[in-house]
C-alpha cells in the first residue's frame, strides 16, 4: 500500500511566478490537508479538504487555494509568490475521523 | 487562538539517558498525537491519545494525556542514536479535526 506520495519533491520559483503541488493520497483515505513547515517551525495549517469540500482554512492570504478531485487527490496553488513562501509543504491523508494522519515526504519550495 | 508550547527546544544528550518531552496548551484538545520528523521527511505518526490521564507505551517510548486533556508529555527511556529527530505534538478537535502542531523538540541522542 503506497503512502502519501507528493510532487515535486523540490521546486525553485521567483517571486511573483505561481506553483502548483499535487498530492496523492492513500487508497480509501479521503481527508486530504495541506500544511507548511518553515525551517525549525512546527507545520502550520493551510487547508483541509473531504470528499471534495473545503472543511477547513488556516490563517493564509487568498493567494493560497486548493482542490480536491473525484480521486481524493489534491493540488494546492500558490500565487504572487513571496520570499516567505519558502518552505516545506506537507499534505496528510486521514480517513476524516478522529485518529492520526499519515504525511507525504513534503515539497521543498524555495522562491528566490 | 489555539497554540501548543513544546519544551524543551532543543535536547542533546547521551546514548543511554533518559529524557521528558512536555507539551503545553491553554486550551483542550479532543484528542492529541506526537510525531517524529527526520531531515527532508515529513512527520510520522507515534501515537494517539484521546482520554484525558491515558498513558500509551510504545517500546522505550512513554506517552500521557493529561487528566484535563490540556498537556501531555513524552518519556524516552535509554534513549538510542536512531531517536535522534524532530518530535512535535499536534492537538485536533472541532469539526475540522485540524492539527494544530506544537513549537517542536529537536533531539539529538550522542553515541
Amino acid at each position: 500500500d503506497a503512502g502519501v506520495t507528493q510532487s515535486p519533491t523540490h521546486l525553485i520559483k521567483t517571486r511573483g511566478q505561481q506553483v502548483t503541488l499535487r498530492c496523492s493520497p492513500i487508497s480509501g483515505h479521503k481527508s486530504v490537508s495541506w500544511y507548511q513547515q518553515v525551517l525549525g517551525q512546527g507545520p502550520q495549517f493551510i487547508f483541509q479538504y473531504y470528499e471534495k469540500e473545503e472543511r477547513g482554512r488556516g490563517n493564509f492570504p487568498d493567494r493560497f487555494s486548493a482542490r480536491q478531485f473525484p480521486n481524493y487527490s489534491s493540488e494546492l496553488n500558490v500565487n504572487a509568490l513571496l520570499l516567505g513562501d519558502s518552505a516545506l509543504y506537507l499534505c496528510a491523508a486521514g480517513t476524516g475521523r478522529e485518529g492520526g494522519y499519515t504525511f507525504g515526504s513534503g515539497t521543498r519550495l524555495t522562491v528566490v | 487562538t489555539q497554540l501548543l508550547e513544546q519544551s524543551p527546544q532543543f535536547l542533546s544528550i547521551q546514548e543511554g539517558e533518559n529524557l521528558t518531552v512536555y507539551c503545553n496548551s491553554s486550551s483542550v484538545f479532543s484528542s492529541l498525537q506526537w510525531y517524529r520528523q527526520e531531515p527532508g521527511e515529513g512527520p510520522v505518526l507515534l501515537v494517539t491519545v484521546v482520554t484525558g490521564g491515558e498513558v500509551k507505551k510504545l517500546k522505550r517510548l512513554t506517552f500521557q494525556f493529561g487528566d484535563a486533556r490540556k498537556d501531555s508529555s513524552l518519556h524516552i527511556t535509554a534513549a538510542q542514536t536512531g531517536d535522534t529527530g524532530l518530535y512535535l505534538c499536534a492537538g485536533s478537535g472541532g469539526a475540522t479535526n485540524k492539527l494544530i502542531f506544537g513549537t517542536g523538540t529537536l533531539l539529538a541522542v550522542q553515541p
